[in-house]
């Protein structure tokens, strides 16, 4: 079972800051909180990862609360190609750990 | 360049037969991945291996079995096909344990 919990869907007009939350309230110090997004008929694509520290890269950034117990996923700009299922991950760095996607968020771009 | 290549893209056939899906990986990863993603668009781990070597099969009917010539290669081979069957199969590798998954562009298998 997936150790995250999302919203199933957003809408998000084009042109604003698309803020995704993620709850991990069971997050163990050891584990990653980890962003993917899967846009239609494609594999899921990395978006971006962190630890602790709030991270940003070209396609997102990524704020982790103090506690460690959620997340937002922030695409700065959405465009109508933002348009995907994201998903927020949890895992162990290890190489038994099994990557378990959950749900995930459908976000809506609107025009 | 394809990164993570999976062939064939779409694949129709009938129940009982025995079919193949290749991938390829051209990142130097060491760990690759076999994920089923179903109609209800779930994606759930299947297998990885490391360097050849299996580290995780799930709960997997055994008609479903992976092979690794080398480690850029994962197959997945599937005997007597049955309806369940019918999903997407997402190849993937990483490099390391901790490094994102870089996904392939799915096989959509389809059991009549």
């Amino acid at each position: 079972d997936a150790k995250t919990t999302q919203p199933p869907s957003m809408d998000c007009a084009e042109g604003r800051a698309a803020n995704l939350p993620c709850n991990h309230s069971t997050i163990s110090g050891n584990e990653y909180v980890y962003w993917y997004r899967q846009i239609h008929s494609q594999g899921p694509q990395y978006i971006i990862h962190g630890l602790k520290n709030n991270e940003t890269n070209e396609m997102a950034s990524l704020i982790i609360t103090e506690d460690r117990k959620s997340s937002t996923l922030i695409l700065p700009h959405a465009t109508l190609r933002d348009t995907a299922v994201y998903y927020c991950i949890v895992r162990v760095a290890n190489r038994d750990d099994k990557i378990i996607f959950g749900k995930g968020t459908r976000l809506h771009i609107l025009p | 360049d394809t990164a993570v290549s999976q062939t064939p893209k779409y694949l129709v056939t009938q129940m009982g037969n025995d079919k193949s899906i290749k991938c390829e990986q051209n990142l130097g990863h060491d760990t690759m991945y076999w994920y089923k993603q179903d109609s209800k668009k779930f994606l759930k781990i299947m297998f990885s291996y490391n360097n050849k070597e299996l580290i995780i099969n799930e709960t997997v009917p055994n008609r479903f079995s992976p092979k690794s010539p080398d480690k850029a290669h994962l197959n997945l081979h599937i005997n007597s096909l049955e309806l369940g069957d019918s999903a997407v199969y997402f190849c993937a590798s990483s490099q390391e344990t901790r490094s994102p998954l870089h996904f392939g562009n799915g096989t959509r298998l389809t059991v009549t």
